[in-house]
């Protein structure tokens, strides 16, 4: 059982938008912890595509946007595309743990 | 180029050790704070521990299912990280990545680059 809780599967036509959510507590998101979201493609390593709750690295295209909320985050993805196929990932800190902290994870399909 | 290469995985029995290795080159090794993240067959992501720069103290932290039993080390000579993991239990099957944290502006600690994995499997 995951510390951050993420729905285990998605999905949406090219070209949709769709959004994948990832609820926490008051020891992880709702504290003063920002959240990371990663895409891990089939056989690949996670790859970090928002950090501190909504941000981009370079290179991330900005079709990908997250936010924080209270005791949730979410990561919204526009103008879905065959390649954004993937796992997605939200992590945080919990202080009650005093551990990086994983969502279980949402594999998102590109119907 | 940036780049993280994972080594030393393997099938090893119950009870028994094993080291792995994580070589890094395009960076400055000796100011990273470096992780171990695991991934068992078909499930997500788990932070195994990390140890900070030798500047910043070099201390380590660990996840509560490894503690006492995994012990992550640096060589700054050789840009490389170490874990090793000792009283394997078929539970610790995964693969293991190496990853750095990036303090994003000065204040968003993420892990930011990452190696390909190596996988390691306990079992009799």
């Amino acid at each position: 059982q995951s510390v951050l809780t993420q729905p285990p599967s998605l999905s949406g036509a090219p070209g949709q938008w769709v959004t994948i959510s990832c609820t926490g507590s008051s020891s992880n998101i709702g504290a003063v912890y920002a959240v990371h979201w990663y895409q891990q493609l089939p056989g690949t390593a996670p790859k970090l595509l928002v950090y501190g709750n909504s941000n981009r690295p370079s290179g991330v295209p900005d079709r990908f946007s997250g936010s924080k909320s209270g005791t949730s985050a979410s990561l919204a993805i526009t103008g879905l595309q065959a390649e954004d196929e993937a796992d997605y990932y939200c992590q945080s800190y919990d202080s009650s743990l005093s551990s990086w902290v994983f969502g279980g994870g949402t594999k998102l399909t590109v119907l | 180029e940036v780049q993280l290469v994972e080594s030393g995985g393997g099938l090893v029995e119950p009870g028994g050790s094993l080291r792995l290795s994580c070589a890094a080159s395009g960076f400055t090794f000796n100011n990273a704070w470096m992780n171990w993240v695991r991934q068992a067959p078909g499930k997500g992501l788990e932070w195994v521990g990390r140890i900070k720069s030798r500047t910043d103290g070099g201390t380590t932290d660990y996840a509560a299912p490894v503690k006492g039993r995994f012990t992550i080390s640096r060589d700054d000579s050789k840009n490389t990280l170490y874990l090793q993991m000792n009283s394997l239990k078929t539970e610790d099957t995964a693969v293991y990545y190496c990853t750095t944290i990036t303090v994003f502006e000065g204040r968003y600690d993420a892990f930011h680059i990452w190696g390909r994995g190596t996988m390691v499997t306990v079992s009799s």
